[in-house]
């Protein structure tokens, strides 16, 4: 079975672009989560989905971020403008929620910002 | 989240059984014990989860204890690509909270040939 799939898996950009990441959830999962990893901070959560309507978005940095689920199958995380301090992995997760059923991650992206 | 509370680092000889500790002491009766582990560079891989009883899967084992405040983590036979952090982690159940999985610093596992 196709696991979470996540787009770039490297970005490296300069200062001031915008930056658009990628995640397809496992199919019939109806939850998603953006997480952000960093040396400094460790994973932490972003922002959730639960039926493609964002639940809790607490997590998010600042402004600069945001984060769309137009249908089941795909979500964004954008970051306009980038800056240095954004690089971090980015993970994104789904599940079925309920049940205590666990979230499964992607692979992640790497970005780097310089 | 219910603080969960590991130890920082342990070491494990190739073959042998790893046990992984976990205190959960504030630990509500809905909520579930969920165990990850992320090799580097790697996302974060689930392992098992438990709420009152003892779980198995094809990873490993998971034993509750019966007051529910601690648990550990039962790697059977460790292979060196079970090196890896080991987090333990206790998502608050409510709904306002529902599905925010905190990580904290997790157990750095390395099994040593």
């Amino acid at each position: 079975d196709a696991g979470v799939i996540q787009s770039p898996r490297h970005e490296v950009t300069e200062m001031g672009q915008e930056v658009t990441l990628r995640c397809k959830p496992i199919s019939g999962h109806n939850s998603l989560f953006w997480y952000r990893q960093t040396m400094m901070r460790g994973l932490e959560l972003l922002i959730y989905f639960n039926n493609n309507v964002p639940i809790d978005d607490s997590g998010m940095p600042e402004d600069r971020f945001s984060a769309k689920m137009p249908n089941a199958s795909f979500s964004t995380l954008k970051i306009q403008p980038s800056e240095p301090r954004d690089s971090a992995v980015y993970f994104c997760a789904s599940n079925h929620r309920g049940g205590g059923q666990p979230q499964h991650f992607g692979d992640g992206t790497r970005l780097s910002i310089l | 989240d219910a603080k969960t509370t590991q130890p920082p680092s342990m070491d494990c000889a190739e073959g042998r059984a790893a046990n992984l500790p976990c205190n959960h002491s504030t630990i509500s009766g809905n909520e579930y014990v969920y165990w990850y582990r992320q090799i580097h560079s790697q996302g974060p891989q689930y392992i098992i989860h438990g709420l009152k009883n003892n779980e198995t899967n094809e990873m490993a084992s998971l034993i509750i204890t019966e007051d529910r405040k601690s648990s550990t983590l039962i790697l059977p036979h460790a292979t060196l690509r079970d090196t890896a952090v080991y987090y333990c982690i206790v998502p608050e159940a409510d709904s306002d909270s529902w599905g925010k999985l905190q990580f904290g610093a997790g157990t750095q596992v390395v099994v040593t040939p």
